[in-house]
């Protein structure tokens, strides 16, 4: 399978613990999106990577948040000292850097649990 | 920002019927439209998109229209089958270079059921 993937896909933690997710591309996707979606509720975006470059950070992004995309391929996504309002799924999309090539394909998510 | 709102939130149908689903935007910069569908614990897939420049797009028993001017648009799916059942997002970006980087706004999302 060539697709986004992300890992883990559920995370369990108590308060006040930091966790790290990790997201890998589709290898020839340079555009990589970060999405967190809540019950019932549509992707809502995070943070944007070009290549290794962070562009765009959304207001819902708070200093506990820190997103890297080092070399340009995997992201990683780390919340500090969670809180139980961080419980969510936190969704990686990439893309295509092309004019028609527009689709952003998802991974399956991490699902995570603040207890 | 771009704002999307998404009609209506639950949708029920019997298999054969026809589902429509509908949602505007406020950002007039935008310029893509695409439709995802996402299953019960699963990722979201797109079904269908639409760029600015065409006012429909149809691909089997899926179809888009697009009304620039009033801002909105459909998802239409005809001939529903129970394997349809999923809850639809639509969502809206602008693609048009400088600082809009393609990030999607989403609308709220439709659980759409087929009845057998």
């Amino acid at each position: 399978d060539t697709g986004v993937s992300q890992d883990p896909r559920h995370k369990i933690t108590k308060r006040g613990q930091n966790v790290t997710f990790r997201c890998d591309p589709i290898s020839e996707h340079n555009r990589l999106y970060w999405y967190r979606q809540t019950l019932g509720q549509g992707p809502e975006f995070l943070t944007y990577f070009q290549n290794e470059a962070q562009l765009e950070k959304s207001r819902l992004l708070s200093d506990r948040f820190s997103a890297e995309r080092p070399k340009g391929s995997f992201s990683t996504l780390e919340i500090q000292r969670t809180e139980q309002g961080d419980s969510a799924m936190y969704l990686c999309a990439s893309r295509q850097d092309l004019t028609g090539r527009e689709t952003q394909y998802f991974g399956p998510g991490t699902r995570l649990l603040v207890l | 920002g771009e704002n999307v709102e998404q009609h209506p939130s639950t949708l029920s149908v019997q298999e054969g019927d026809s589902a429509v689903i509908k949602c505007t935007y406020s950002d007039s910069a935008s310029n893509y439209f695409p439709w995802y569908k996402q299953e019960l614990g699963k990722r979201p897939q797109l079904i269908i998109d639409i760029r600015s420049n065409v006012g429909e797009k149809k691909d089997q028993r899926i179809a888009v229209t697009l009304n620039k001017t009033a801002k909105h648009f459909s998802l239409h799916i005809t001939e529903t089958q129970p394997e349809d059942s999923a809850v639809y997002f639509c969502a809206a970006t602008s693609n048009a270079g400088g600082t809009s980087y393609g990030k999607l706004t989403f609308g709220q999302g439709t659980i759409l059921t087929v009845h057998p």
